[in-house]
C-alpha cells in the first residue's frame, strides 16, 4: 500500500500565475481534504472532496478549487498566484460513511514557493 | 467554531526527561481531539486520538494524553524522551463524525538536547 502519494514534490511559481497540485489516496479510501500549511504555522483547511464534489470548505478565497475524479484522485487548483500562497499544501484521505471516526491519512505535501 | 491552543511554540528537554506539551481547545460540540507529529520535510503521522472512553490515551512512540473535558485540555506526555522525538508536534481537533475536517494548533517543536 503506497499510502497518500502527492505531485510534485516542490513547485516555484510567480505571482499572478495558476498552479495545480494532484493528490492520490490511500487504497480503499474515498474522502480528499486538502489543507495549507504555511511555514511556522499549523495546517488549515481548505475543502473536502466525496463523491467528486465539494462537501465541506475552510475560510479561503474562491482562487482555491478542487475536483475529484472517479477513481478518487483530487487535484487542487490555485489562481491568481499571491505571494502568501507560499506553503506547504498537504492532501488527507479517509474512508466515509459510518457515524465512527475514520482516521484521515496525510501524505507528504507539495511545497509551494510564489515569486 | 472549534479553536485550538497550543500554549508552548518551543520546548527544549535533556534526553530521557519527561515532557509535556499542552494543548487547549474550544469547541460548542462533541468532538475528538489529535496529536500529529511532523518531522523535517514530512507529512503528519498520528500519534493518538481521544474518541470517547478513557480519558487516558496511550499512543506510538510512548507518548500518551489525557483529555479533561473541565478544563477542554488535552495534554501529550512522555515519561522519557529521545532525540529521535525531535520534531514538530500538532494539537488538533474535529467534530464528532466520520472523516471531519481538523482544526489544528499552530504547533509545538520538542527539541531533545543531547
Amino acid at each position: 500500500d503506497a499510502g497518500v502519494t502527492q505531485s510534485p514534490t516542490h513547485l516555484i511559481k510567480t505571482r499572478g500565475q495558476q498552479v495545480t497540485l494532484r493528490c492520490s489516496p490511500k487504497s480503499g479510501h474515498d474522502t480528499v481534504s486538502w489543507y495549507q500549511q504555511a511555514l511556522g504555522q499549523g495546517p488549515q483547511f481548505i475543502f473536502q472532496y466525496y463523491e467528486e464534489e465539494e462537501r465541506q470548505r475552510g475560510n479561503f478565497p474562491d482562487r482555491f478549487s478542487g475536483h475529484q475524479f472517479p477513481n478518487y484522485s483530487s487535484e487542487l487548483n490555485v489562481n491568481a498566484l499571491l505571494l502568501g500562497d507560499s506553503a506547504l499544501y498537504l492532501c488527507a484521505s479517509a474512508r466515509a460513511g459510518g457515524s465512527t471516526y475514520n482516521e484521515q491519512f496525510f501524505g507528504p505535501g507539495t511545497r509551494l514557493t510564489v515569486l | 467554531a472549534q479553536s485550538v491552543t497550543q500554549l508552548d511554540s518551543q520546548v527544549p528537554v535533556f534526553e530521557e526527561a519527561p515532557v509535556e506539551l499542552r494543548c487547549n481547545y474550544s469547541s460548542s460540540v462533541s468532538v475528538y481531539l489529535f496529536w500529529y507529529v511532523q518531522y523535517p520535510n514530512q507529512g503528519l503521522q498520528l500519534l493518538l486520538k481521544y474518541l470517547s472512553g478513557s480519558t487516558l490515551v496511550k499512543g506510538i512512540n510512548g507518548f500518551e494524553a489525557e483529555f479533561n473535558k473541565s478544563q477542554t485540555s488535552f495534554h501529550l506526555r512522555k515519561p522519557s524522551v529521545h532525540i529521535s522525538d525531535t520534531a514538530e508536534y500538532f494539537c488538533a481537533v474535529s467534530s464528532s463524525g466520520s472523516a471531519r475536517q481538523l482544526t489544528f494548533g499552530s504547533g509545538t517543536q520538542l527539541t531533545v538536547l543531547p
